[in-house]
């Protein structure tokens, strides 16, 4: 059974680059899709994008500005980069592997039936 | 943006007792498949996210069967048979049709 591990600063500054790794272990990571989901503390989920073991990219409307995924294969990685962070960006952000649960129609459809167990990310000069 | 809505937003039950968790899309999610685009997550306290129920209606991996999903068009239903003490926590509906947006959450607590 897959495990995922997010890693990364758990401080970072105004302004600053958010970055955040999550790490694929017992299973491998190609041949699916991988997400990022954040929780704000006292909201909801929120969901941040998703990125194929190939590299397309699906990113929320709302942080596409800011927001760049990436993969690593070699190392059973992908990554979460985001700019010009703000208080608005404090969260419990999670990674995720979306799998391909069904076909519906001529689709697969894919949902996060993996997750890892969160890393604490404070924005705070 | 397709905007989730869920109701109520908290929600006490008594075990034993069914439940039922709403949830509103601003347009429809039938896809041109023919099927609905929408899942349901649970975060447990103290826990990471789990997904529940997928593309509206089927159970994932280990959800026990008092756990239905259902709905069409618009207006979405998870249901709970019988509630146990195990299932507190925050219930969330998501899109996936248009990129994915998830409902703000339905606090079940005993």
């Amino acid at each position: 059974q897959a495990q995922l591990q997010e890693s990364g600063p758990g401080l970072v500054k105004p302004s600053e680059t958010l970055s955040l790794t999550c790490t694929v272990s017992g299973g491998s990571i190609s041949g699916y899709y991988w997400s990022w989901v954040r929780r704000p503390p006292g909201k909801g989920l929120e969901w941040v994008g998703y990125i194929h073991y190939t590299g397309a990219t699906n990113y929320s409307p709302s942080l596409m500005s800011r927001l760049t995924l990436s993969v690593d294969t070699s190392k059973s990685q992908f990554s979460l980069k985001l700019t010009s962070v703000t208080a608005a960006d404090t969260a419990v952000y999670y990674c995720a592997r979306l799998n391909a649960l069904a076909i519906a129609g001529m689709n697969y459809y894919h949902s996060m039936d993996v997750w890892g167990q969160g890393t604490t990310v404070t924005i705070s000069s | 943006d397709v905007v989730m809505t869920q109701s109520p937003l908290s929600l006490p039950v008594t075990p034993g007792e069914p439940a039922s968790i709403s949830c509103r899309s601003s347009q429809s999610l039938l896809h041109s498949s023919g099927y609905y685009y929408l899942d349901w997550y649970v975060q447990k306290p103290g826990q990471s996210p789990q997904l529940l129920i997928y593309l509206h209606s089927n159970r994932a991996s280990g959800v026990p069967d008092r756990f239905s999903g259902s709905g069409s068009g618009t207006d979405f239903t998870l249901k709970i048979s019988r509630v146990e003490a195990e299932d507190v926590g925050v219930y969330y509906c998501m899109q996936t049709l248009k990129t994915r947006t998830f409902g703000q959450g339905t606090k079940l607590e005993i």
